[in-house]
């Protein structure tokens, strides 16, 4: 089945650092690829997304490339800041059959000043 | 108004009550999930539903129930609670097709004592 692998937490980085979040998936087909992220006290909400091979996600100084030979997505931001603070989860969809969104295990990143 | 709106957000509950989570949301979607999120396992499917009479069973279905009152209302039931139900309960809601986005509740943190 369709799953996803990201890498464990917590990531912790001063301001302006630059942040690589690694991300992997396993799925038939072409899936759709996500970044979702958490506040704390708060619900996902959509960060970025790639639909297809080679597309570019960004939003927010965040950006993803979708990398279907690598079967890869990883989140990258230049410089970081404080209020990026949060959990940071990647998620796949299958474009066929059911479409369920399938939840990497998400990485909680901390931001110093 | 949030666009999915969770009732209650937070509950304490005796083991072996019933209780019932509250879903609604106004995207006017077809497709809802409840999922659960525990401290390293990131978000795991309990139930998805497609539309008010197709309800499915995600990974980790055993010990809850849900019914599909109206398009736009989803609720997960805890027949009888028990200490390892005690987690983050999202509930979540997205167009038809596998590119778009998923958009969350702000989550029932549920404690089973």
């Amino acid at each position: 089945g369709n799953s996803v692998t990201q890498m464990e937490g917590p990531v912790t980085l001063s301001e302006e650092a630059f942040l690589t979040i690694n991300c992997t998936y396993t799925a038939t087909g072409y899936p759709s690829l996500f970044w979702y992220v958490q506040y704390p006290g708060e619900g996902l909400q959509l960060l970025l997304k790639a639909t297809k091979a080679d597309d570019k996600g960004s939003n927010k100084g965040f950006e993803a490339t979708y990398r279907k030979e690598t079967t890869s997505f990883h989140l990258e931001k230049g410089s970081v800041q404080v209020s990026d603070s949060a959990v940071y989860f990647c998620a796949l969809n299958s474009n066929t059959g059911f479409q369920k969104l399938v939840f990497g295990t998400g990485t909680r990143l901390l931001v110093s000043p | 108004d949030a666009d999915v709106t969770q009732t209650p957000r937070n509950r304490i509950t005796k083991t072996g009550k019933r209780i019932m989570l509250e879903c609604s949301q106004t995207k006017g979607h077809d497709r809802m999930y409840w999922y659960r999120q525990d401290p390293g396992l990131g978000l795991r499917l309990i139930y998805y539903s497609f539309d008010v009479k197709d309800i499915n069973k995600g990974e980790i279905s055993d010990g809850y129930s849900v019914s599909r009152q109206a398009q736009a209302k989803f609720s997960l039931s805890l027949e009888s609670a028990i200490p390892n139900q005690t987690a983050l309960y999202f509930c979540a809601t997205r167009a038809g097709t596998g590119g778009t986005e998923a958009f969350f509740g702000q989550g029932t943190r549920l404690t089973v004592v």
